[in-house]
């Protein structure tokens, strides 16, 4: 069974830091990996997608890597801004299910100004 | 106008009431979702669509039904609701048929069972 995990389950940074979410998981076989956003009473935004073929995918001031071998899967954000403040939830499309997500628990951010 | 909708999106009923939770979307998507998530756990799927006609459990479908109208419509309902099926609701749409096959989910309903 798929296990995705995010550390740390919260964050707080003050405005201009450049910071890195991490996420591991337990099976290696996926076909991808999102990252997306969630701010309270709004639903989930998509943020990023890496294909299980892909090492890194970026958007603006987010950078997403992955390494499947190993299950890891990290999120840097450059130069931070209160806006960036929401939770990060991380999850995989597991190979063998071509529709299942398989979500981390989050990552709570909060961008200082 | 938002791609996915979903009604209501707050609603407070009681013990052993029957319960409809409606998505709507604009996407053209031929497959739809719906998860449920609470305080401090990840997503958990409870149902999922891929066309019209197709539809499957998830994770968690037990106490829970779903309905697929049209492309455009899934409905997911409880047909007598209990306190521990309190938590925030989404629907989500994705195109299928590839590996990038991103989810857009909608902004949830916040159900409270007393």
């Amino acid at each position: 069974k798929q296990e995705v995990t995010q550390i740390p389950a919260a964050l707080s940074v003050p405005e201009g830091e450049n910071l890195v979410l991490n996420c591991s998981f337990t099976d290696s076989a996926i076909y991808n990996l999102q990252w997306f956003r969630q701010d309270p009473g709004k639903g989930l935004t998509s943020l990023l997608l890496i294909q299980s073929s892909q090492r890194e995918q970026t958007s603006g001031r987010l950078n997403a890597s992955l390494d499947k071998s190993s299950g890891r899967s990290t999120l840097y954000i450059a130069a931070s801004q209160p806006g960036d403040s929401a939770t990060y939830l991380c999850a995989v499309q597991s190979g063998g299910s071509n529709y299942k997500l398989t979500f981390g628990k989050g990552t709570l951010l909060t961008v200082n100004p | 106008d938002a791609d996915v909708t979903q009604t209501p999106r707050n609603r407070i009923t009681k013990t052993g009431k029957r319960i409809m939770l409606e998505c709507s979307q604009t996407k053209g998507h031929d497959r739809m979702y719906w998860y449920r998530q609470d305080p401090g756990l990840g997503l958990q799927l409870i149902y999922y669509s891929f066309d019209v006609k197709d539809i499957n459990k998830g994770e968690i479908s037990d106490g829970y039904s779903v309905s697929r109208q049209a492309q455009a419509k899934f409905s997911l309902s409880l047909e007598s609701a209990i306190p521990n099926q309190t938590a925030l609701y989404f629907c989500a749409t994705s195109l299928g048929g590839s590996r990038a096959d991103t989810q857009y989910f909608g902004p949830g309903t916040r159900l409270t069972v007393l």
